[in-house]
């Protein structure tokens, strides 16, 4: 079975603009959590989504926004970017039982110049 | 504040050595231990421990938890080119089952 697709792959923005990341879950799961991980900060939680809804959210600003569409498909949208932004950006899906279910894509590597 | 350190931060190893990776955590709440790999970008999940005592085996890998003094480790046995990667550690709290606090990884190089 397909496994999570992410896109792009990789992008390079200027500061101040926005962009839009895409993660398609594998079929049938339900749940998707993204992640920010960067080499001094690590993996850090962005937030969840589970049918359409947000579900928990990490502490970063309002700038870092999120929806889940009807066929589970999620997006990410970061507005105003940033130096710091620059990361890659990890989406991972699961049934929605937990954790250990989770399988990650590959990312998005963002770079904010 | 909630935290999970990793150590070593690096390790650099020849074919065939055992290794031990180590993860401390303070959490409040704490639910589950969970290990990952990451060799290039996606993490690829390996464990989750929730009872101290209870080693989890796959293959050369096993990992043990010990709740009272608040770590795991994950060893490596007979270790091989293959297994050079990141290892991930991250915990989850609470009723939160889906958002993971991740420590910085522990980067694995296996000589030939």
């Amino acid at each position: 079975k397909a496994g999570v697709t992410q896109t792009p792959r990789y992008l390079i923005k200027t500061r101040g603009q926005q962009v839009t990341l895409s993660c398609s879950p594998i079929s049938g799961h339900r749940s998707v959590s993204w992640y920010q991980q960067t080499p001094g900060q690590g993996l850090q939680f962005l937030f969840e989504y589970f049918s359409e809804t947000q579900r928990n959210k990490g502490n970063f600003p309002g700038r870092f926004s999120g929806r889940q569409f009807s066929n589970s498909r999620s997006e990410m949208n970061v507005s105003t970017l940033e130096l710091g932004d620059s990361a890659l950006y990890l989406c991972a899906s699961s049934l929605g039982l937990g954790p250990h279910g989770y399988t990650f894509g590959s990312g998005t590597r963002l770079t904010v110049v | 504040e909630d935290k999970v350190v990793q150590s070593p931060l690096s390790l650099v190893v020849h074919e065939g050595d055992t290794v031990t990776l180590n993860c401390s955590y303070e959490v409040t709440n704490f639910r589950s231990l969970l290990w990952y790999k990451q060799e290039k970008k996606a993490p690829t999940f390996l464990f989750m421990l929730t009872s101290s005592g209870i080693e989890k085996k796959s293959g050369r890998l096993s990992s043990i938890l010990d709740k009272k003094e608040l770590f795991s480790i994950l060893n490596i046995t007979a270790t091989q080119t293959g297994d050079s990667a990141v290892y991930l550690c991250a915990v989850t709290q609470g009723d939160s089952n889906y958002q993971l606090i991740w420590g910085a990884g522990t980067k694995l190089i296996i000589k030939p």
